[in-house]
């Protein structure tokens, strides 16, 4: 089967540096990708790694190792808006088009 | 505002009743997708379209669950006989870049309650 391991929540301090961690299990692979999705609203893209190592984008950086099945997503210099659930997701061996996500983990982040 | 709509927001029904939802995707995107998500869990995938054509549906799927894109633009999900078990935000998502590097524009979502 395929599966998506992230903590389901994370605590930090505004200001400060947050990992966010991803494992997952597939039988093909076809990339790491990355959502950003408040309270009540929709997941939006945040970044995707197909190869390994790691990406940055702004304040957002995602890494990805292949070999150990294993991504992160890291935030610095948080804000209090970036208090929302950030959820990994791959493609699906059952179909290349199915992007299978994780549970989510939800970032509190306090003054 | 040119991004994925979705059509109601929100739903109330009762059980044993068919409901139809519609989403339109942004005008040049050609691969749409329907998912449903569930408090405090991801998105789970249920069909997805390429233009007109149905190419992937989920296993775990319910005859129950159809969805539509006739002309290759916006696409409908019919629900029959709905359960209390399909509570639940369907939202929908489009995209026009194929492949693994692919970003999904999502909807707004409509909210289901089956009473």
């Amino acid at each position: 089967g395929q599966s998506l391991e992230q903590p389901s929540e994370v605590t930090a301090v505004e200001g400060a540096i947050v990992q966010i961690n991803c494992t997952y299990q597939t039988s093909g692979f076809y990339g790491l990708s990355w959502y950003q999705q408040h309270d009540g609203g929709a997941p939006t893209f945040l970044s995707y790694n197909a190869l390994d190592g790691l990406e940055e984008t702004g304040r957002f950086s995602s890494f990805l190792s292949r070999s150990d099945s294993y991504g992160y997503l890291l935030l610095q210099e948080l804000q209090m808006k970036d208090s929302a659930s950030y959820f990994c997701a791959v493609r699906g061996s059952g179909g290349k088009n199915q992007l299978i996500w994780g549970a989510g983990t939800k970032l509190i982040i306090k003054p | 505002d040119t991004g994925v709509s979705q059509n109601p927001r929100h739903k109330i029904t009762k059980r044993g009743q068919n409901v139809t939802f519609r989403c339109d995707p942004i005008s040049e995107h050609n691969r749409l997708y329907w998912y449903r998500q569930t408090l405090g869990q991801g998105p789970e995938f249920l069909t997805y379209f390429q233009n007109e054509a149905q190419l992937e549906k989920s296993r775990l799927l319910s005859d129950r669950f159809s969805a539509e894109r006739p002309k290759g633009s916006f696409s409908t999900l019919e629900i029959q006989r709905t359960e209390q078990g399909d509570s639940a935000m369907y939202l929908c998502a489009s995209s026009t870049r194929p492949g693994g590097q692919e970003t999904q524009y999502f909807g707004p979502g409509t909210r289901l309650l089956v009473l």
